[in-house]
């Protein structure tokens, strides 16, 4: 079946620019993730969906960045007056009942 | 919060030969996940391995979580195996947000 998708694959903008980026989870699953990867680390966690809710947004590094779950299926990270240091790969993942993780291929974002 | 530690760093094997990749944990976990992160980014579901041993072809992996230690084995290694390989832990009483391992980058030379 399909996995996790994200778009774009590559994003590149501006400084001060704000930009969207998209998760559309497997089908049937409730728990969405945002991660975000720099170059040469593990993922860090950003924030969890249950449904449409932000269960956990703990990992947010400030209120530049927003995340939205309308309708509890896709998902889009907002994030405002970007930085040159928001430059990462932004990975989504969704989880079955069981609690496995299964994650998407990422955007890559380049802030210039 | 938690840590999470894998060895080695780097590992550079001969088309053909076994290893095996350590990671340990800080503290008590529910979850346990190994991936492979492929030279193009995409992680690979490998093994969710909260507990025991599980196998998968020429891969298994073995979790001890009473002393806060899982094992990844890789067996007859090929080229395609190159990559890095995480271990992903979820924290007891943290709700369901994966903490990850620095990685082992291993590389499969002919």
């Amino acid at each position: 079946g399909a996995g996790v998708s994200q778009t774009p694959s590559n994003k590149v903008t501006e400084k001060g620019k704000y930009v969207e980026l998209r998760c559309d989870p497997i089908s049937g699953h409730t728990a969405l993730y945002w991660y975000r990867q720099s170059l040469g680390q593990g993922p860090e966690f950003l924030i969890y969906f249950q449904g449409t809710g932000a269960a956990d947004d703990s990992g947010l590094p400030n209120d530049r960045f927003f995340a939205v779950r309308p309708e509890g299926s896709v998902s889009t990270l907002k994030i405002q007056r970007t930085e040159r240091g928001d430059s990462a790969v932004y990975l989504c993942a969704s989880s079955n009942p069981g609690g496995e993780q299964f994650f998407g291929p990422g955007t890559r974002l380049t802030v210039l | 919060g938690i840590q999470v530690e894998q060895s080695p760093p780097d590992l550079i094997l001969q088309e053909g030969a076994n290893s095996t990749l350590r990671c340990n944990f800080s503290d008590s976990v529910n979850n346990l996940q190994w991936f492979h992160q492929n030279p193009w980014g995409q992680l690979i579901n490998l093994f969710y391995i909260p507990s025991g041993t599980k196998q998968n072809g020429r891969l298994s992996a073995t979790t001890v979580a009473t002393e806060r230690y899982s094992l990844l084995y890789i067996s007859s290694s090929q080229t395609t195996d190159s990559g890095v390989y995480f271990c992903a832990v979820l924290n007891t009483g943290t709700a369901s947000k994966l903490t990850f391992g620095t990685g082992t980058r291993l590389q499969v030379t002919l």
